[in-house]
């Protein structure tokens, strides 16, 4: 596709409910990323995929945090048993070229709200 | 744990009017970035400069870099109404595979 996708674009989720978020990198991207970001804050890095290997992990904040991406372009971000604290946008970007030398293509991300 | 500190968190100048953002960051680097973040929206891909260039344009924005001072700034000219956003520097983590960002500067242009 032209950009990157997200999906849901909203999503509200009660606590201790499980979730799962979907991104659609660019086509023929190698490099796939999941961030969080607060309200107010920059995004932080949670997790790093290079092809269909998970190359990075250590943003993931619990073992409640779960990413895939078992072909090598779709990625699904999923969070187990949600908590209030869960509650951010979730941010995919990807990029041609392995590792963070080259720009990023963002999606519009996906805001969830745990009540 | 974000590396790149930028300022000020925010900024408010007229229509036509130059704005200018500030990044700090720590360790060493090869590349730093900036972005923008429209309200509810993804961060959009601005500049990359590399640790070997001082100083890089693309149309209204003009960012350099001092590795010794380990900072960099982003100057917007002829400020719009539609450059009102947040902007992000962004770093690579000096091990790893990801970049890292910072808090932001908010800035608001007035028409």
């Amino acid at each position: 596709g032209a950009g990157v996708s997200q999906s849901p674009r909203y999503k509200v989720a009660k606590r201790g409910q499980d979730v799962a978020l979907r991104c659609d990198p660019i086509s023929g991207h190698v490099s796939l990323f999941w961030y969080q970001q607060a309200l107010g804050q920059g995004p932080e890095f949670l997790t790093y995929f290079q092809n269909e290997a998970q190359l990075d992990k250590s943003g993931l904040p619990s073992d409640r945090f779960f990413a895939e991406r078992p072909e090598g372009s779709v990625s699904t971000l999923k969070i187990q048993r949600t908590q209030q604290e869960d509650s951010a946008v979730y941010l995919c970007a990807s990029s041609l070229a392995p590792g963070p030398n080259y720009g990023y293509t963002f999606g519009s991300g996906t805001r969830l709200t745990v009540v | 744990s974000q590396q790149g500190e930028e300022d000020p968190q925010a900024l408010s100048i007229q229509e036509g009017e130059n704005a200018t953002m500030n990044c700090s960051y720590k360790t060493s680097i090869n590349n730093l970035q900036w972005y923008r973040q429209n309200s509810g929206r993804g961060l959009v891909h601005l500049i990359l400069i590399r640790s070997n260039e001082r100083e890089k344009h693309s149309g209204r924005l003009r960012v350099t870099l001092d590795t010794s001072k380990k900072s960099s700034s982003l100057l917007i000219t002829a400020s719009r109404a539609a450059d009102t956003a947040s902007y992000f520097c962004a770093t690579p983590r000096e091990y790893g595979n990801k970049l890292v960002f910072g808090a932001g500067t908010i800035l608001r242009v007035k028409s």
